[in-house]
């Protein structure tokens, strides 16, 4: 089945600074990639909408300067946390859309839980 | 999309048929059922989908009634790593990407 792996599993950093996580379509194309966040005991919500070669499109409430997202190739998409403060640490899960009609599924990363001091 | 509704949790004995309901009495005749589940700190995974036909396949079955207005995920022999949240989802068949809308979810509870 098709894989997403995401990079960094796990990040820990200091309030102020910026932190990069990478989602990544190991063996398919993904023309769009998603961004959620989870917070504790709390269900998965979406954060933004990336396409390959193109702005993203973010959810009401999500504040894009803050949460900057790359989309530069079929396979590779990256969420940076910029000026990370303590609310942001939060669960951050992408998918990976893969184009295979009638039904363009949609796989799931392992996660990136980052925790901001 | 139409909203769902699930119970938010539920038990079950390890070995027994694990039977999860959802409501999505909205439903349109083009949206489809989707179920996946999220293990403690993992991504979510898919598990089965279907329009009306009930559906199987290794890893669950799928009933969805007549009307369509409600569905039942079946694990038939649960086993302790089936403890998980169980999101119901109901979308259209995607035409390109679409985003999902994830619910609370139930979270199951496999008991040995």
């Amino acid at each position: 089945g098709a894989v997403v792996s995401q990079h960094p599993s796990w990040v820990i950093c200091k309030s102020g600074t910026s932190v990069k996580i990478e989602c990544r379509s190991l063996d398919f194309q993904a023309t769009t990639m998603f961004w959620y966040r989870q917070f504790p005991k709390q269900s998965l919500m979406l954060m933004a909408t990336s396409n390959e070669g193109s702005k993203a499109t973010y959810e009401q409430g999500v504040e894009k300067d803050k949460f900057l997202i790359n989309h530069a190739s079929l396979t590779l998409s990256t969420l940076t946390v910029t000026s990370a403060h303590p609310e942001d640490s939060s669960f951050y899960i992408c998918s990976a859309s893969e184009v295979r009609p009638p039904y363009n599924e949609q796989f799931f990363g392992p996660g990136t839980r980052l925790t901001v001091l | 999309d139409a909203k769902t509704t699930q119970p938010p949790s539920m038990d079950c004995a390890e070995g027994r048929a694990a039977n999860l309901p959802c409501n999505h009495s909205t439903i349109s005749g083009n949206e489809y059922v989707y179920w996946y589940r999220q293990i403690h700190s993992q991504g979510p995974q898919y598990i089965i989908h279907g329009l009306k036909n009930n559906e199987t396949n290794e890893m669950a079955s799928l009933i969805i009634t007549e009307d369509r207005k409600s569905s039942t995920l079946i694990l038939p022999h649960a086993t302790l790593r089936d403890t998980a949240v169980y999101y119901c989802i109901v979308r259209v068949a995607p035409q390109g990407a679409q985003k999902l809308v994830f619910g609370q979810g139930t979270r199951l509870t496999i008991n040995p």
